[in-house]
């Protein structure tokens, strides 16, 4: 079977950085993905990790350990536009799809 | 400018009724998908295909139905079979099978 778990909501004040927690459990791994979506539209690309390790891109930040089968996505000096959902998505076995959590919606106050 | 295109925007249906969703691309991607969201489900992928005239069925297939015919078009078909198809229904396409996705704007289908 195949589970991905991310807390459902968090919330942040702005200029704080949070961090959003993915674990994974799969029967293969060949990468794990991060996207935002804002209400009613499209989810767009953030970062991509294979590799053990931090990625870091602006103000968002991605980590993978795919010994404990866990990522984070950091994001830093928090802006309003931020407050959406992030999506945590991995890679199935064979590579030929994305296996989604359900989302982490994240409320920016000011 | 390259893209994904979903049309409509809204949709409205009545019970019972069969309706086709559009979806295309010009991003000269191989590899097109379908995902259903509804409310605290996160998406759920519905059918994928990896080239043209060749598709599988992804976690929640049934009640639907796809063609690809063409490598720019992924139209999806909410059968009549489909017992709550009210959703928020994207699209994706990718260059490789399990690469980036880019998603378009999504169709809300509302059925009465």
């Amino acid at each position: 079977g195949q589970n991905i778990d991310q807390p459902t909501e968090m919330t942040a004040t702005e200029g704080a950085i949070v961090q959003i927690n993915c674990t994974y459990q799969t029967s293969g791994f060949n990468g794990l993905f991060w996207y935002q979506q804002h209400a009613g539209e499209a989810p767009t690309f953030l970062s991509y990790n294979v590799l053990d390790g931090l990625e870091e891109k602006g103000r968002f930040s991605s980590f993978l350990s795919r010994s404990k089968g866990y990522s984070y996505l950091l994001l830093k000096e928090l802006q309003m536009k931020d407050s959406a959902s992030y999506l945590c998505a991995v890679r199935n076995q064979a590579g030929t799809a994305l296996i989604f959590g359900k989302g982490t919606t994240l409320s920016v106050s000011s | 400018d390259g893209g994904i295109t979903q049309s409509p925007k809204y949709l409205f249906r009545k019970e019972g009724q069969n309706v086709t969703l559009s979806c295309e691309q010009n991003l000269n991607h191989d590899a097109m998908y379908w995902y259903r969201q509804d409310p605290g489900q996160g998406l759920r992928l519905i059918y994928y295909s990896q080239i043209v005239n060749d598709f599988q069925k992804g976690d929640i297939a049934e009640g639907y139905s796809v063609s690809r015919e063409k490598k720019e078009s992924f139209p999806l078909t909410v059968t009549s079979a489909q017992k709550n198809p009210t959703a928020f229904y994207l699209c994706a396409s990718s260059s490789g099978g399990g690469g980036e996705q880019f998603f378009g704007p999504g169709t809300r289908l509302t059925v009465l």
